[in-house]
């Protein structure tokens, strides 16, 4: 059974800071890893989808990597801004036939002014 | 293309009504997935419908839950006899060929 798991549960930083957020994952046999945002109140926002073959991806002042064979992905965010404040949700597709994102819990963004 | 709708995006009902909550997936996608986020928890899988069909029901309850994707209309998520625990924020999503899944705004559903 997968179970993904993200550390910290919350994080404050100061603007400007760059800041990683961790992702781990049980299960290595996965299609895809997805990043999400979600503000308060809100639906989920797709920030970066990264394909099994594919060890990161790109956009903006965000980057994520992803590493299979030690179950973990990565969420970087270059020279946050207040406006990054939000709840960072990963979630994997598991091979096998089951078509179901398992998330994680989330890690609690706040970028303080 | 509009995105992923649900509605009505809030709902209140007392305990022992029923639910019933609506998703039209974006145009072209065949595949409806319900996830549910109770508060302070991640989301969970429910179920994993295509038109007509039920592919992945693991994550609904075993009572009082059903789900359906009939050929015209939106999917349905249907809760009988609501309980206040059944309160949360119930997410649909959609894709064209069961991979990239978009989510709609969600239907935020408040037991009294």
């Amino acid at each position: 059974k997968q179970e993904v798991t993200q550390i910290p549960a919350a994080l404050s930083v100061p603007e400007g800071e760059n800041l990683v957020l961790n992702c781990s994952f049980t299960d290595s046999a996965i299609y895809n890893l997805q990043w999400f945002r979600q503000d308060p109140g809100k639906g989920l926002t797709s920030l970066l989808l990264i394909q099994s073959s594919q060890r990161e991806q790109t956009s903006g002042r965000l980057n994520a990597s992803l590493d299979k064979s030690s179950g973990r992905s990565t969420l970087y965010i270059a020279a946050s801004q207040p406006g990054d404040s939000a709840t960072y949700l990963c979630a994997d597709l598991t091979q096998g036939g089951s078509e179901k994102l398992v998330f994680g819990k989330g890690t609690k963004l706040t970028v303080n002014p | 293309n509009a995105g992923v709708m649900q509605n009505p995006r809030h709902l209140v009902r007392r305990r022992g009504q029923e639910a019933r909550l609506r998703c039209s997936p974006m145009k072209g996608h065949s595949h409806v997935y319900w996830y549910r986020q109770l508060p302070e928890e991640g989301l969970k899988f429910m179920v994993y419908l295509q038109k007509e069909n039920i592919i992945d029901e693991s994550g609904m309850p075993k009572e009082r839950f059903s789900a359906e994707f009939p050929k015209e209309g939106p999917s349905i998520l249907r809760i009988q006899q609501v309980v206040r625990g059944d309160s949360a924020a119930y997410f649909c999503a959609s894709s064209p060929m069961a991979d990239t899944q978009y989510f709609g705004p969600g239907t935020r559903l408040t037991v009294l």
